[in-house]
């Protein structure tokens, strides 16, 4: 059975600080999917990124970048220089490498940024 | 861009009444999804559908839902006749193989 773990339940920040988003998982696949969302208060599911678990090399986007550790089955996400906009819910999620894979969600962290 | 898109936004209803909700996923897309999100909680998985069959179902989709795909561009989710609990946000999803699942903006489902 497949579990995304994100402990952190609600992070707030001051604007311009880092933040780092945890995301723990497990499966006993061993090609899988990770992926992140954000959920703005909109409500609509944002998607943000897909990594495979054979690339383990870090990924910026901007003032995104993720952090993938095999090692530790983590999955983090780090914000630089968070703005107001960042403030949202931020869910991470696992699928199985296959077809037509569903997705498992952590139960999400919300970011709350202040001016 | 492509989108998915889901109607209706929000629907209110009383219980044990009949709803549908409705979804246009990206038209090349061969694989369909609903997930249900009750509020504040994490994004549940409900249904899968390829080829115009289920491929996978979560313990959730029990035999008061159903969809279908009735006329080869809406994916639709029936709830039968609604509980309480069924009140939350539906997603229909929509993916092609490249990896990224495409959500739509949700149906916000309130059960009075």
């Amino acid at each position: 059975a497949q579990k995304v773990t994100q402990a952190q339940t609600e992070i707030s920040v001051v604007e311009k600080e880092d933040v780092t988003l945890d995301c723990v998982y497990e499966t006993r696949d061993t090609t899988y999917y990770l992926f992140w969302y954000k959920q703005p208060p909109s409500g609509e599911l944002v998607f943000l990124i897909r990594r495979n678990s054979f690339d383990e090399q870090n990924e910026i986007s901007g003032r995104y970048s993720w952090n993938f550790q095999k090692s530790t089955s983590s999955f983090n996400f780090t914000i630089t220089a968070s703005q107001v906009v960042d403030s949202a819910v931020y869910f991470c999620a696992l699928s199985e490498a296959r077809g037509y894979s569903t997705l498992t969600f952590g139960k999400g962290t919300m970011l709350l940024v202040s001016p | 861009e492509p989108e998915v898109t889901q109607t209706p936004s929000h629907q209110v209803t009383q219980m044990g009444q009949e709803v549908i909700l409705r979804c246009v996923p990206i038209s090349n897309h061969l694989y369909f999804y609903w997930y249900r999100q009750i509020l504040g909680q994490k994004v549940e998985f409900l249904v899968s559908f390829y080829n115009n069959e289920i491929s996978e179902k979560s313990e959730i989709f029990d035999d008061q839902f159903s969809v279908e795909r009735p006329d080869g561009s809406n994916f639709t989710l029936k709830i039968r006749s609604t509980k309480l609990e069924d009140s939350a946000m539906y997603f229909c999803a929509s993916w092609q193989n490249t990896g990224e699942l495409f959500f739509g903006e949700g149906s916000r489902l309130t059960v009075l």
